[in-house]
């Protein structure tokens, strides 16, 4: 069984550029969250996607966006990025049910990936 | 707008003590609350987790006191070991969506 594993590891843009992050679920798993970690904070709920659908999001503007595909794997997009946009984004997958209520708790984090906005 | 508050914000604790963490939150549907242990450069990892309607969970050295009518919880780990130096972070989750504490640093001394 595979854990949750987020390309790039670091990355380097400038201000006004765009990235494009990826996550791949763990085994079994039809939910994925994304969130921002600031450096020496707690991670930030950013969006959540079940089935690929959008199932949540937390106050971050609509510069920030996601997918979710087939295969449970996602994306979080980032446009006009600002200076402020530097922070680990993790990636984290969780079980559903298949009656679709979402009454599992655990979530399991990937390593993140290190986004430096110069 | 905080809604889970941790408390301290970093700890140091002998070798073989008692390491403590607090948390309080504020919105009375969260419905499971877990600790998260992270290392320098790792994602989080779940460490141990509770529900509501628990007021205590142990695994191994690890204990989660849970008080819900103070809506306050606390993790304990006991026989502290310098392995055990990292930052720890309380969270409260609705729906699997996770609303995290501003994490504790603890250094454990040799």
């Amino acid at each position: 069984e595979t854990g949750v594993t987020q390309s790039p590891t670091h990355l380097i843009k400038t201000r006004g550029q765009q990235v494009t992050l990826r996550c791949s679920s763990q085994s079994g798993h039809n939910t994925v969250s994304w969130y921002q970690q600031a450096l020496g904070q707690g991670p930030q709920f950013i969006f959540q996607y079940y089935r690929e659908e959008e199932n949540g999001r937390g106050n971050f503007p609509p510069r920030f966006s996601g997918l979710q595909f087939p295969n449970y794997s996602s994306e979080l997009n980032v446009n006009a990025l600002e200076l402020d946009d530097s922070a680990l984004y993790l990636c984290a997958s969780s079980p559903g049910t298949s009656g679709g209520a979402l009454n599992t708790g655990e979530l399991f984090f990937g390593e993140g990936s290190r986004l430096t906005v110069l | 707008q905080q809604q889970v508050k941790q408390s301290p914000q970093s700890l140091i604790v002998q070798k073989g003590g008692i390491s403590i963490i607090n948390c309080a939150y504020e919105n009375t549907a969260f419905d499971y609350f877990p600790w998260y242990q992270q290392f320098p450069g790792k994602g989080p990892a779940l460490l141990i987790a509770i529900r509501p309607d628990v007021s205590e969970k142990k695994e191994g050295r690890f204990t989660i006191s849970f008080n819900k009518s103070a809506k306050q919880f606390s993790l304990h780990i006991m026989d502290s070991q310098p392995g055990d130096s990292a930052t720890y972070f309380c969270a409260a989750s609705r729906a699997q969506k996770l609303v995290f504490g501003q994490g504790t640093r603890l250094t454990i001394n040799p």
